[in-house]
């Protein structure tokens, strides 16, 4: 069964601490994106990896940086977590193809206190 | 603006009865993909259906299909015999592009949510 694995379900940070989300997926997918998901906002997107190494910003950006250094793997990391970032992040990763979605992990819900 | 608008935040079904969740975008590109997902309580976001805007015939996945009218850049999404395990939230999204590396970001719309009674 095809995965993408998010590290942690809850998390539980204070203000001001580096925080790591990490992504792993094990379909070989080249695209990995990183959404925070929002209640009456929807998804939107942070950042995202089309190769190893490789990154664009999304919409969002702002407080978030990612690192891709193997393909299976695509980390986001907040600098210095504050209150506004408190969210349910969302993993997910795709093979490029036309019909293809993406495939998502379970999700992080990130509490910054 | 909103790429993808749904308009209804929150909609009822009996069980067994069809529902339609609504969903129009906004584009210039001729090349587009419309997505919908559903997400249970659970939190994973679930793959449900796809539609090409060069597919002429509206695409159909067991009870989902989806009615796309590109003419009104709608795409809407129908569940037919709802069952009680549909309660979720349901988003529609649309990638723009032919599929390219870079190009295959997803907009989502900000979602609605299904409550399926017995």
């Amino acid at each position: 069964d095809v995965k993408v694995t998010q590290s942690s379900r809850y998390l539980v940070k204070r203000t001001g601490e580096k925080v790591f989300l990490e992504c792993v997926q094990d379909m070989d997918h080249e695209n990995m994106f990183w959404y925070r998901q929002d209640p009456g906002l929807g998804l939107r997107l942070i950042y995202f990896s089309y190769d190893v190494k490789m990154k664009e910003k999304g919409d969002i950006p702002e407080g978030y940086s990612v690192s891709r250094e193997k393909k299976e793997r695509f980390s986001l990391i907040l600098e210095s977590a504050s209150t506004n970032q408190t969210s349910m992040y969302l993993c997910a990763s795709s093979s490029g193809g036309e019909n293809y979605g993406y495939t998502f992990g379970s999700g992080t819900r990130l509490t910054v206190v | 603006a909103q790429k993808i608008t749904q308009t209804q935040p929150g909609m009822f079904v009996q069980e067994k009865e069809a529902v339609t969740l609504d969903c129009t975008y906004d584009t210039s590109d001729q090349s587009y993909g419309l997505f919908w997902y559903k997400q249970p309580s659970s939190g994973e976001m679930i793959f449900l259906i796809y539609q090409g805007s060069y597919d002429e015939q509206n695409a159909t996945e067991g009870r989902y299909s989806l009615n796309f009218q590109k003419a009104r850049k709608s795409a809407n999404l129908v569940i037919s015999a709802s069952q009680l395990g549909d309660s979720a939230m349901y988003f529609c999204a649309m990638r723009e592009g032919r599929g390219n590396t870079g190009f295959q970001k997803l907009v989502f719309g900000t979602g609605t949510r299904l409550l399926v009674s017995p």
